[in-house]
């Protein structure tokens, strides 16, 4: 079966520009967490989905992040105007629904920020 | 807001001992524990989790325990083998709150052949 997909699995942009990243979580799975993983600030939370909606965006650190989801499935976060800390590997994970508990990651994608 | 603190931040122990990691946490709120494996270049892998109204749980070889009271709990172990070699990472949520995980800072074990 199919797991957390993401993508890119990498992306080297520069200084400035905008960045899209892509995540399909597991088929059925009604709950969407992104988090942030980098060296300085470990593993973060950023935005929570239940279906389309983002009921909690309390981890989005600046106006320059943003998410959706639509049809209750693939995900995508926008980074505008990108700084060289938001260099870090972003992590998707999906779970059956935020009570089943149990959410299940995808391999994130890593962005560098020259 | 939640804070989890996991100790140690590495470990090194032979095959065949056994490895134990703790974690502390803040909020008497948060009621899901879960346990993951991080190896190079993967995304965290879950392991095994436990719920605020048990107070132990064993798979196999990895068992976690849980201590409400203290606001602590950890991951035990046994017979290590050198593919448990990885980044291990405690977590806290709160499932009646949609349950974003807060993590630990994790554990690098090194198990050495």
């Amino acid at each position: 079966g199919a797991g957390v997909s993401q993508s890119p699995s990498n992306k080297v942009t520069e200084k400035g520009k905008d960045v899209e990243l892509r995540c399909d979580p597991i088929s059925g799975h009604t709950a969407l967490y992104w988090y942030r993983q980098s060296l300085g600030q470990g593993l973060e939370f950023l935005i929570y989905f239940q279906g389309n909606s983002a009921p909690d965006k309390s981890g989005l650190p600046s106006d320059r992040f943003s998410a959706e989801r639509t049809g209750g499935s693939v995900s995508t976060l926008t980074i505008q105007r990108t700084q060289q800390e938001d260099s870090a590997v972003y992590l998707c994970a999906s779970s059956l629904s935020p009570s089943s508990r149990a959410q299940h990651f995808g391999d994130g994608t890593r962005l560098s920020i020259l | 807001g939640e804070n989890v603190e996991q100790h140690p931040s590495t470990l090194s122990v032979q095959e065949g001992d056994s490895a134990v990691i703790k974690c502390t946490y803040s909020d008497s709120a948060s009621n899901y524990f879960p346990w993951y494996k991080q190896e190079l270049g993967k995304g965290p892998q879950l392991i095994i989790d436990i719920r605020s109204n048990v107070g132990e749980k064993k798979d196999q070889r990895i068992a976690v325990t849980l201590n409400k009271t203290a606001k602590h709990f950890s991951l035990h172990i046994t017979e290590t083998q050198p593919e448990d070699s990885a980044v291990y990472f405690c977590a806290a949520s709160n499932y009646n709150q949609g349950g974003k995980l807060i993590f630990g800072q994790g554990t690098e074990l090194s198990v050495k052949p």
